[in-house]
Formats: structure tokens, C-alpha cells, sequence
């Protein structure tokens, strides 16, 4: 499968704990974004990154929402200190630079559930 | 601020009954437009993307069109199989080619 892939596909976590989320692109992708979806909604873009540099952040990325891409290949986002409001579907996609093309791939999501 | 509007929210049709879903947009210059279909639980898969006025896309039963200010899927004699929603999302320059979605149509297609 040459698909992004995420990890963990579920995760429920107690208020407070902190949570991490993985995200590997498609292999020649250098472009890689994360977006939030709740129930009824559609996804929200919250950053992206252009190899290892993160070029834009939404103001719904708190300041307990941090995301890296250390090498320029796969992703993390860590949320600290998890709020019930935390709880939704986040979304890693990934695409090409402009000359391949500007098509969004998106992975099958990690599930957050804070109780 | 970039925004889509997707109409209706819900859609039941009958087996081989045909009907059309829209997208509604307001945008800053338009790069794409594009089309996803989403199952429960999962990521958004890619459909289609369109990029001028008057441009069609085929893909099975579905056709995507746009206009100026929207878009619409149409369905052409849907399965059960079809049933999902479609989600529409706009994307501008700049900003890393981010997609603005909008909220989808849930389509249940019954036998």
C-alpha cells in the first residue's frame, strides 16, 4: 500500500494525558498537511509542512497542538494536555510539489476520543 | 475568507433514481475544485479535481461540473454502493495548495 498511512487509527486517552499521532506520505510527496474533521463537519486545515519546513499553522492550532516533520519525511502531532474538545478525526494528507501536481491525498485518519 | 456551500445536506434516493449534488463557492482567485467521497470512519478518497469554468469530469455514474460559482456532482442511475458523502473543497494560491471544504452530502442510495 503506498497510501498515506496513520497511526494509531484510535485513541482514547483520559483529559490531560497527552496523545501523539503519526502520519508517513506517500513516498515522493513533499508537501504534508494536517486537518481536524468532527462529526457532521467537514475537515479543517490546521498546518502544513513543505519537507521539514511547517510554512502555516491555523489559528485553531492552540498552543497545546504541536506538529513536526524532523526529516522531511513522516509526521507527528502531539496534543498536550487533551480537552474534551479535543475529540475528533484527524486527518494527515499529502501531495506533490505544484509540477506533479496539486491533487490532496488524505490517510484513513486517527480517531480521538478524550473522556 | 474563502467558503463552500454544499446543498442538500442529505440525499435519499431509490436504486437507479438519478439527482445532482451542489457545491456553492466563494473564492480569491480559484486553483481547483475539488471532489471527495467520504465513508463512515474513514479519510477522505479523492474524485475529482476541476479548474475552469466548464470543465466536466466523468468517473463511472459520477460526473462533476463547474460554473463560475459552483459545481455540481450529478448521479447517474446510483447503486447502494454509492452511498457516502461527498465532500467539495476549494483551493486558492498560495497557502501550500490547502483545501477550504465544505460540510458534505450524505447520500444514502436504497434498493
Amino acid at each position: 500500500d503506498t497510501g498515506v498511512s496513520q497511526d494509531p487509527r484510535h485513541k482514547i486517552t483520559k483529559r490531560g494525558q497527552n496523545v501523539t499521532f503519526r502520519c508517513d506520505p506517500i513516498s515522493e510527496h513533499n508537501r504534508l498537511y494536517w486537518y481536524r474533521q468532527t462529526l457532521g463537519q467537514g475537515p479543517e486545515f490546521l498546518t502544513y509542512f513543505q519537507n521539514e519546513a511547517q510554512l502555516e499553522k491555523s489559528r485553531l492550532l492552540s498552543d497545546r497542538f504541536s506538529a513536526e516533520r524532523p526529516k522531511g519525511s513522516f509526521s507527528t502531532l502531539e496534543i498536550q494536555r487533551t480537552e474534551q474538545g479535543d475529540s475528533a478525526m484527524y486527518l494527515c494528507a499529502s501531495s506533490p510539489t505544484f509540477s506533479g501536481g496539486n491533487t490532496i491525498y488524505f490517510g484513513e485518519g486517527s480517531w480521538l476520543t478524550v473522556v | 475568507e474563502d467558503q463552500v456551500t454544499q446543498s442538500p445536506e442529505a440525499l435519499r434516493l431509490q436504486e437507479g433514481e438519478s439527482s445532482s449534488l451542489n457545491c456553492s463557492y466563494t473564492v480569491s482567485g480559484l486553483r481547483g475544485l475539488f471532489w471527495y467521497r467520504q465513508d463512515p470512519g474513514k479519510g477522505p478518497e479523492f474524485l475529482f479535481t476541476l479548474y475552469s469554468a466548464g470543465e466536466e469530469k466523468e468517473k463511472e455514474r459520477l460526473k462533476a461540473t463547474l460554473t463560475k460559482k459552483e459545481s455540481f456532482l450529478h448521479i447517474t442511475a446510483p447503486k447502494p454502493e454509492d452511498s457516502a458523502t461527498y465532500l467539495c473543497a476549494v483551493q486558492a494560491p498560495g497557502g501550500g495548495n490547502k483545501l477550504t471544504f465544505g460540510t458534505g452530502t450524505q447520500l444514502k442510495v436504497e434498493l
